[in-house]
């Protein structure tokens, strides 16, 4: 089975200071992909980054950077000088290959962004 | 191109009731899938259509249904409602299901259950 955890269930920082969240999953796998989304207060879960298992460089867009680490089967997301804007629930996911569309979420991290 | 857009988006339902959600995906997508979010459970997968077939399902009771039309659209229907079913039901749709498709997500529709 797989499983995807969160450890922090809440962050909370100050406009531009640098944040990491936090992803560890769980697979027997060894064809699998992992998935970042954002969870804005309107409820829509918006895609950021797709990741498989055979591709370990990591990313860079804007902001955003993805650090995966196959050794520790870690997934992490940094957010580099944070916006008021970046203030909602982040969510981890892992998809096997013979599992269709079948998601497993991690059970987010609710980021709060103050001015 | 519309995205992924879900009918009704809110709905009180007592007790006992049957509800039937609808989504609809985006024009060209053959695979929907629904999922459940809750405060306690989190997001958790309910099943997946694909070409009129469900290609998987989440552990889930009986009570929890769908089926998918021609068209790509597709309907959940929740019978007997519970309490627990209380509850922002999300669909997401993509080209084929799988591998290296990304799945996009509709608004959601939130279950309240009285």
């Amino acid at each position: 089975a797989q499983k995807v955890t969160q450890a922090q269930t809440e962050i909370s920082v100050v406009e531009k200071e640098d944040v990491t969240l936090d992803c560890v999953y769980e697979t027997r796998d060894t064809t699998y992909y992992l998935f970042w989304y954002k969870q804005p207060p309107s409820g829509e879960l918006v895609f950021l980054i797709r990741r498989n298992s055979f591709d370990e460089q990591n990313e860079i867009s804007g902001r955003y950077s993805w650090n995966f680490q196959k050794s520790t089967s870690s997934f992490n997301f940094t957010i580099t000088a944070s916006q008021v804007v970046d203030s909602a629930v982040y969510f981890c996911a892992l998809r096997i290959n013979n599992a269709g569309n079948m998601l497993t979420f991690g059970g987010g991290t609710r980021l709060m962004v103050k001015p | 191109k519309a995205g992924v857009t879900q009918t009704p988006r809110y709905l009180i339902k007592t007790r006992g009731q049957q509800v039937t959600l609808s989504c609809s995906p985006i024009s060209g997508h053959r695979s929907v899938s629904w999922y459940q979010q809750t405060p306690g459970q989190g997001l958790q997968f309910l099943f997946e259509y694909f070409s009129e077939t469900q290609r998987n399902k989440g552990n889930f009771p009986g009570r929890f249904s769908g089926r998918q039309f021609s068209n790509s659209r597709s309907e959940m229907n929740v019978s007997t409602l519970e309490l627990g079913d209380s509850a922002l039901y999300l669909c997401a749709s993509s080209l084929l299901g799988g591998g290296r498709d990304e799945q996009f997500f509709g608004p959601g529709t939130r279950l309240t259950v009285l």
